[in-house]
């Protein structure tokens, strides 16, 4: 089974503080992605990568950035958090899309920004 | 990729069939109709694609209409574990991401 894990389920940090968001999926999947769900507003996608050290930007991709140094791993990077960045984080992975693709989600990471 | 149109929640009784259905109507002719599941505070769950014809796997069918401008995800024995929120999304295959709305709630009663 694929297995795409997140560093944590639940992260509590302060306003102004750089925060590191971890995925790793198992499966030796091209693409990554993060997204962002708040209530009412749906899964939001922040940046994707389609290779090792290849990024793009998603639709709400402002105050984020990320590194993929290796395929497995895709990390998004909070500089200074925010208040307005307390949100439901998550990492997703699929092959590439030659056809039609599954997208594989971890379980989260709800990250509250005091 | 095309917009889709989805009701904001339905339910079902446990056991009987769940309809979800999904209007698609600008869809184009290469771009496949995908559904995926939330179940709360779980991350999105693939259930089941379809480019043209009905498609069937263990978790649920799918029926796209001939002119492709609508399709029906079912459920054919909702349990209670089916209660999530259900996504319809439509994308062409040189996409890399998946653009998810809003959803139907489904809530599966006893």
């Amino acid at each position: 089974d694929v297995k795409v894990t997140q560093s944590s389920r639940y992260l509590v940090k302060r306003t102004g503080e750089k925060v590191f968001l971890e995925c790793v999926q198992d499966m030796d999947h091209e693409n990554m992605f993060w997204y962002r769900q708040d209530p009412g507003l749906g899964l939001r996608l922040i940046y994707f990568s389609y290779d090792v050290k290849m990024k793009e930007k998603g639709d709400i991709p402002e105050g984020y950035s990320v590194s993929r140094e290796k395929k497995e791993r895709f990390s998004l990077i909070l500089e200074s958090a925010s208040t307005n960045q307390t949100s439901m984080y998550l990492c997703a992975s699929s092959l590439p899309a030659t056809g039609a693709d599954e997208q594989y989600f971890g379980p989260g990471t709800r990250l509250t920004v005091t | 990729d095309a917009k889709t149109t989805q009701p904001p929640s339905t339910d079902c009784a446990e056991g009987r069939a769940a309809n979800l259905p999904c209007n698609h109507s600008t869809i184009s002719g290469n771009e496949y109709v995908y559904w995926y599941r939330q179940i709360h505070s779980q991350g999105p769950q693939y259930i089941i694609h379809g480019l043209k014809n009905n498609e069937t796997n263990e978790m649920a069918s799918l029926i796209i209409t001939e002119d492709r401008k609508s399709s029906t995800l079912i459920l054919p024995h909702a349990t209670l574990r089916d209660t999530a929120v259900y996504y319809c999304i439509v994308r062409s295959n040189s996409g890399y991401a998946l653009n998810f709305g809003k959803g139907t709630s489904l809530l599966v009663t006893p």
